[in-house]
């Protein structure tokens, strides 16, 4: 059964140096997306991505953060300077039209 | 803005019997999707359940079902016969439905806990 994969599966980076996550969706999927988890809170909506471009992002995803689908595969999530805040699990997921399938996640560390 | 609400922060059930887990929307929009998702202890968000708002008939997933209240703005999950590997967070979600994809909105979760 297809799936989304991310990687790494947990990341620890120093407060102020830059991450990528990356996330390969389901190969004939449109749109995808990027969610986090803060823990112990809900699902939070970041950006959606469709046709090469940003379709939707939230007031959370800022001028640190980039999304880029660079080789029609891979679907990357950049934190220019991270900070202890952006610690959380990040999910990547991907649609044809109706139901998101998540990948795994991605546990980010900010120490 | 669209809301999901989820008020049991925590559910117990004993296996082999039937729980229902409760989530309540606010929407203005007429068209739109309503899904249960299960978090489970590894954290992947994993889909159980879709209803689309159109269609009048409850959705129905082996042993995971749900009602759907359009008019209440209820969608509640009901899981008959639980078992030990029910145990998760389940995530009541919302997204509009449009041709372009739509983002999803999240309630707070409900940790569901199966006594053997």
């Amino acid at each position: 059964e297809p799936e989304v994969t991310q990687t790494p599966s947990h990341q620890v980076t120093q407060m102020g140096q830059e991450v990528i996550l990356r996330c390969v969706p389901i190969s004939n999927h449109l749109y995808f997306y990027w969610y986090r988890q803060i823990l112990g809170q809900k699902v939070e909506f970041l950006v959606s991505f469709y046709n090469n471009e940003i379709s939707e992002k939230s007031e959370i995803f800022d001028d640190q953060f980039s999304v880029e689908r660079p080789d029609g595969s891979n679907f990357t999530l950049k934190i220019r300077s991270t900070k202890l805040e952006d610690s959380a699990m990040y999910f990547c997921a991907s649609s044809a039209v109706r139901e998101a399938f998540f990948g795994q996640g991605t546990r980010l560390t900010v120490v | 803005a669209q809301t999901v609400t989820q008020s049991q922060p925590e559910m117990s059930v004993q296996e082999a019997e039937t729980v229902t887990l409760s989530c309540t929307y606010d929407t203005s929009e007429s068209d739109y999707y309503l899904f249960w998702y299960k978090q489970p202890p590894s954290r992947q968000m994993i889909l159980v359940i879709r209803q689309e708002a159109y269609k009048q008939q409850n959705a129905t997933e082996n042993r995971f079902s749900v009602n759907f209240q359009k008019a209440a703005k209820s969608f509640s999950l009901k899981i008959s016969d639980s078992q030990l590997g029910d145990a998760a967070m389940y995530f009541c979600a919302y997204s509009v439905r449009e041709t372009s994809g739509s983002r999803l909105t999240f309630g707070e979760g409900t940790q569901l806990t199966v006594n053997p």
